[in-house]
């Protein structure tokens, strides 16, 4: 079965400090897909991204980066420079083999609350 | 924002009762899918709802039931409420053609059960 696992519970940073959020997961699927959720203090999941088992090219966006290797089954997150607005908690998620049509079912780690302090 | 909505915000109940959570999907949107977010977890997949049948479910009992309408809004009935059904009810909304693939979902403010 499928599992997701971030260690980290809760992260405390001053704000600008660089911060690394960690994701390791399970799968026997040979084609499956990782996310990053946000969810702020108003509990509406914010996508920020979602990259495939083939797809291995680390990705900068902003003040955001996502190092993924499969070697081993880690897919962490990084945020450079970090604010105040980025406190939140976030999840990390792999996505099951879809049923027949419809959309991927997720597997969501259970968080990792980040406090920028300013 | 992502132009899925959830109703009502708040609901308090007693054990033993029925609920019922709506979810109005973003506009072109023909998969909805129900997630419960216990507090201090991530949220656990319930089921999908796909061109109005149930298309996947997860470890939930059969008092966990929904219905997917014409226009893709979804309900989520809960009977005989129980204790730990306490938590956060998200529904997330995506788009998927005929064969089976990746979308980006959309989710909900979500409906705080307590």
């Amino acid at each position: 079965a499928q599992k997701v696992t971030q260690a980290q519970t809760e992260i405390s940073v001053v704000e600008k400090e660089d911060v690394t959020l960690d994701c390791v997961y399970e799968t026997r699927d040979t084609t499956y897909y990782l996310f990053w959720y946000k969810q702020p203090p108003s509990g509406e999941l914010v996508f920020l991204i979602r990259r495939n088992s083939f797809d291995e090219q680390n990705e900068i966006s902003g003040r955001y980066s996502w190092n993924f290797q499969k070697s081993t089954s880690s897919f962490n997150f990084t945020i450079t420079a970090s604010q105040v607005v980025d406190s939140a908690v976030y999840f990390c998620a792999l996505s099951e083999e879809a049923p027949q049509g419809g959309s991927e079912k997720l597997v969501f780690g259970k968080g990792t609350k980040l406090t920028v302090n300013p | 924002e992502t132009g899925v909505t959830q109703s009502p915000t708040h609901l308090i109940k007693t054990r033993g009762q029925q609920v019922t959570l709506r979810c109005s999907s973003q506009s072109g949107h023909n998969t909805v899918s129900w997630y419960q977010q216990a507090l201090g977890q991530g949220p656990q997949f319930i089921f999908q709802y796909y061109r109005e049948e149930e298309n996947g479910r997860g470890n939930f009992p059969p008092r966990f039931s929904g219905l997917q309408f014409p226009n893709y809004s979804s309900e989520l009935n809960v009977n005989a409420l129980e204790l730990d059904d306490s938590a956060l009810y998200l529904c997330a909304s995506s788009w998927t053609p005929g064969t089976s693939g990746v979308d980006e979902q959309y989710f909900g403010p979500g409906t705080r059960l307590t």
